[in-house]
């Protein structure tokens, strides 16, 4: 277990209004990852850091801006929300050289 | 296009008996996969890995197996539970990528259920 929080755990939004979600890890874990889980879809990759400042796409990045401005702290924000991001988002961290993701306890986006 | 599949969304078995999750892949350039588990509002959990230089990785009551040729693996759970039961979902990676580019490509999730 890394130690991750992501807040807020659940929020409702209406559309078009910009949302950030946070993750944050206690553990120093160089790689964080966002994802979202979708019935029938499993999870999805939005975006990861592989270090501060530095970023990349995921398979589903459309929407979504990312920030990492400290190793503990990864922003999601979804710039306009839109009713098809109504989603549950997970947080996952990475030691470098390890291969196994550790996922944060979600946050359930409910967009009207 | 769907590279990791697990085909039965759900799953259900008696208490003691054994529970067995499978998992298709087709890339071949996958060499690492592991197994999570979900429970309802919680995040998902590591439970066992397995390398493709292995056939089979054990940890207690779970098991994978991995048959490389027919780009399957399996996950037993012997004897099943009713704390077993969750969300299970396969993920496969390529650790030759390395670094920034290693990543996690997930299955939809079975849904196992065990009956006391």
């Amino acid at each position: 277990d890394a130690g991750i929080t992501q807040s807020p755990r659940h929020k409702v939004t209406e559309t078009g209004t910009p949302v950030t979600l946070r993750c944050h890890q206690t553990e120093n874990h160089r790689y964080m990852y966002w994802y979202r889980q979708d019935p029938g879809h499993g999870l999805r990759l939005i975006h990861y850091s592989y270090g501060v400042k530095d970023t990349d796409k995921g398979e589903v990045s459309d929407g979504y801006s990312v920030s990492r401005s400290k190793t503990e702290d990864f922003l999601l924000t979804l710039e306009s929300a839109t009713s098809s991001q109504t989603s549950v988002y997970f947080c996952a961290t990475r030691l470098a050289g390890g291969e196994t993701q550790y996922f944060g306890p979600g946050t359930r986006l409910l967009v009207l | 296009d769907q590279q990791v599949k697990q085909n039965s969304p759900s799953l259900s078995v008696q208490e003691g008996r054994i529970s067995i999750l499978n998992c298709d892949y087709t890339n071949s350039m996958f060499d690492y996969f592991l197994w999570y588990k979900k429970y309802p509002a919680e995040g998902p959990t590591f439970l066992i890995s397995i390398s493709s230089i292995k056939d089979k990785n054990e940890d207690g009551r779970f098991t994978v197996f991995l048959n490389k040729s027919a780009k399957h693996l399996s996950l037993h759970i012997v004897p099943s539970q009713p704390g077993d039961s969750a969300v299970y979902f396969c993920a496969a990676s390529q650790l030759k990528s390395g670094g920034s580019n290693y990543k996690l490509t997930f299955g939809k999730g079975t849904l196992l259920t065990v009956n006391p």
